[in-house]
């Protein structure tokens, strides 16, 4: 399994775009990567996926350069209730198992 | 759509004390099934996955242990808690990297 690093916290302001970005040197042909939000006393939530280049849906955008070392989890316009813990993960989809390992994660504090 | 129940909400158990918590889903056939433990400020830790009835594997050694007695039906048992086993315990389904999760469980063990 690929290991991930993150930032462990981020401030921002309300309106602003936040970018979190996570670091995957070891990320292997067939590995994917996933990013969840997580609000407190409630289970992660899952955000977007994706493999190379970009990938956009109602809630972020993802951004994953050629190498493929590292990802940037877009939120545009952040509101308060974007004030979560983002996690950031690496594997294969398909043959990857089961045992997915949730770090840390990003806490992203959103300030009015 | 798929829904993911887990009871009870919270729970303040003795230790030493035994525990049963349990996760039952709606909307969907033989899913894979995980039991996640979460520390304060913590990650998620995966304690069990079961991918059919009677099918459990452990990925921590503990005091804890899992049963899948029906198909959407997933039991975290403990004979005897201990003050680590407090955390929030989280149940979810799916793929490996797109799970579903339930509200969870907060338990503070005394």
């Amino acid at each position: 399994l690929a290991k991930t690093t993150q930032p462990i916290s981020m401030d921002s302001y309300e309106g602003q775009e936040v970018n979190i970005t996570c670091s995957h040197n070891n990320i292997a042909t067939n590995d994917y990567i996933t990013w969840y939000q997580q609000f407190p006393s409630q289970g992660p939530r899952f955000i977007i996926q994706g493999y190379k280049t970009k990938v956009t849906n109602e809630v972020a955008s993802l951004f994953i350069p050629a190498d493929r070392k590292s990802s940037t989890l877009s939120l545009p316009r952040v509101s308060l209730s974007d004030t979560a813990v983002y996690y950031c993960l690496v594997g294969d989809i398909d043959t990857g198992g089961f045992k997915t390992i949730f770090g840390a994660g990003t806490r992203l504090f959103v300030k009015a | 759509s798929q829904t993911i129940h887990q009871w009870p909400a919270t729970l303040v158990q003795p230790v030493g004390s035994p525990l049963s918590l349990e996760c039952t889903v709606e909307g969907t056939s033989n899913p894979n099934l995980y039991w996640y433990r979460q520390a304060a400020g913590r990650g998620l830790q995966l304690l069990f996955y079961s991918v059919g009835i009677g099918q459990i594997s452990s990925e921590v050694p503990q005091n804890l242990s899992a049963s899948r007695p029906q198909d959407r039906q997933f039991i975290l048992s403990s004979k005897k808690l201990l003050l680590s086993d407090s955390g929030f315990y989280l149940c979810a389904l799916g793929q490996a990297y797109e799970q579903y999760f339930g509200p969870g469980t907060r338990l503070t063990v005394t």
